[in-house]
């Protein structure tokens, strides 16, 4: 258990429509990354907030934002859902160690849109 | 833009031997690589790193290798066992940012 939590585990839904996934980090850590993984794909980047505020910026689509409120949780919204947002979004948080951040994952949030 | 290459796609091997999987990093910046095992269908676990002032690290069966002139680390695992099977990512920090590049996989097979 790495200390990450995402909500919910599974979330099956219709195209066009919106949803918000929640992660909350590992106790002290400032920083939340969002990452999609599509079956059997790799990683992609979306996003980073860093103590409520965007830090950086992926391959992330229009139609999905997110935030990072002052409780250092973080939500993803992903509007007029297409069934290629299916996928597996993951959420990390991380630690500073000297100039590095080690990034520790949830368990992910799987997202099938029919 | 900044890549990290990772090779072989799929390794198969016999219980007991080693496995070796590599990448190369385009960033000169970087200055952190983690490796993460993931298990289908869960999250990335972080399985062992390593710092661009160190060149070789190493935790019980598992250990990485860096080179920083040729830009590449290498996971090295010894006595493979049916747990390693999964995918492995390799990842390089982003040189003045905290964001990684993950490579693009590699799915191990332990056969008994």
């Amino acid at each position: 258990d790495s200390g990450v939590t995402q909500t919910p585990k599974h979330l099956i839904t219709a195209t066009g429509q919106r949803v918000t996934l929640r992660c909350s980090p590992r106790s002290g850590d400032l920083s939340v990354y969002w990452y999609q993984q599509s079956l059997d794909q790799g990683l992609q980047f979306l996003i980073q907030y860093y103590n409520g505020e965007e830090r950086a910026k992926g391959n992330i689509l229009e139609r999905f934002s997110a935030q990072q409120f002052p409780d250092l949780h973080s939500e993803l919204n992903l509007s007029s859902l297409e069934l290629g947002d299916s996928a597996l979004y993951f959420c990390a948080s991380s630690v500073r160690q000297g100039s590095t951040d080690t990034q520790y994952f949830g368990p992910g949030t799987r997202l099938t849109v029919l | 833009g900044e890549n990290v290459e990772q090779h072989p796609s799929t390794l198969s091997v016999q219980e007991g031997d080693s496995a070796v999987i590599k990448c190369t990093y385009s960033d000169s910046a970087s200055n952190y690589f983690p490796w993460y095992k993931q298990e289908l269908g869960k999250r990335p676990q972080l399985i062992i790193d390593i710092r661009s002032n160190v060149g070789e690290k190493k935790d019980q069966r598992i250990a990485v290798t860096l080179n920083k002139t040729a830009k590449h680390f290498s996971l090295h695992i010894t006595e493979t066992q049916p747990e390693d099977s999964a995918v492995y990512f390799c990842a390089a920090s982003l040189g003045g940012t905290y964001k990684y590049i993950f490579g693009t996989g590699t799915r191990l097979k332990v056969l008994a």
